[in-house]
């Protein structure tokens, strides 16, 4: 059974940036999607974008573009999500989340990654932006 | 603001039934899989329904998922106390090419 294991809480000053891993055991990693979603303090879920691994392309919430960059290393099983320019509102708990299917051959295209949910999710990192 | 309409709270007694609904547009329910999420106090999201009905492994069958056009429900039967959650529906926007939640709904059992 395949865990995400993120790493720890992280405290930023404004304008800095932050760079949160989620390592993947205990199951097959690049064949599927990692999404990244925040929650902010009191508020809901907002996906942020993700990263397939297997082909190291990425995708990205038009609200976050320019600012995040997904990653993967494939050799260590881990994806990392950087988020530059820091503000306040950055500040909420960071969850990554594995894609609940994935598509094999050729012709796949992002829909056939994300589109089906998300089975599997990190237990969360807290970033703090604060001055 | 969020592109999927959730009530913000939902509220029964215990053993009763409730139903949260998601709505949307074509451009994301009407035409793609809608799966949902329960969100325990001071826990990461769980995968409840997903492809609009489907439960996954443990889920227990209390919990059940329908989808009729751009509107989307989560029906949970013999409610318990441990049910105290946030719930939240999503689905893939094709227009944005990205993933949307809806708002959340608090379940709250008396």
């Amino acid at each position: 059974q395949v865990q995400l294991v993120q790493s720890g809480a992280e405290v930023k000053k404004p304008g800095s940036s932050v760079k949160v891993s989620c390592k993947a055991s205990g199951g097959t990693f690049s064949t599927y999607a990692i999404s990244w979603v925040r929650q902010a303090p009191g508020q809901g879920l907002e996906w942020m974008g993700g990263i397939i691994p297997r082909f190291g392309t990425a995708n990205y919430v038009q609200k976050f573009q320019g600012r995040v960059t997904i990653t993967a290393d494939k050799s260590t099983n881990t994806v990392y999500m950087d988020l530059n320019s820091l503000r306040s509102e950055d500040t909420a708990l960071y969850y990554c989340a594995r894609g609940r299917r994935y598509c094999s051959g050729g012709g796949c295209s992002p829909v056939d990654f994300y589109s089906y949910g998300m089975d599997v999710w990190g237990q969360g990192t807290t970033v703090t932006v604060s001055s | 603001q969020s592109v999927l309409t959730q009530p913000p709270s939902v509220s029964a007694a215990p053993g009763q039934k409730v139903t949260i609904s998601c709505s949307g547009t074509s451009s994301y329910i009407g035409n793609n899989y809608v799966s949902w999420y329960q969100q325990l106090p001071g826990t990461a999201p769980k995968l409840l329904i997903y492809d609009n009905n489907n439960r996954p492994s443990g889920i227990p069958d209390r919990f059940s998922g329908s989808k009729s056009g751009t509107s989307a429900t989560l029906g949970i039967t013999g409610l318990q106390t441990g049910d105290e959650a946030d719930y939240y529906c999503g689905t893939w926007d094709s227009s944005l090419s990205a993933w949307v939640f809806g708002g959340g709904t608090k379940l709250t059992v008396l």
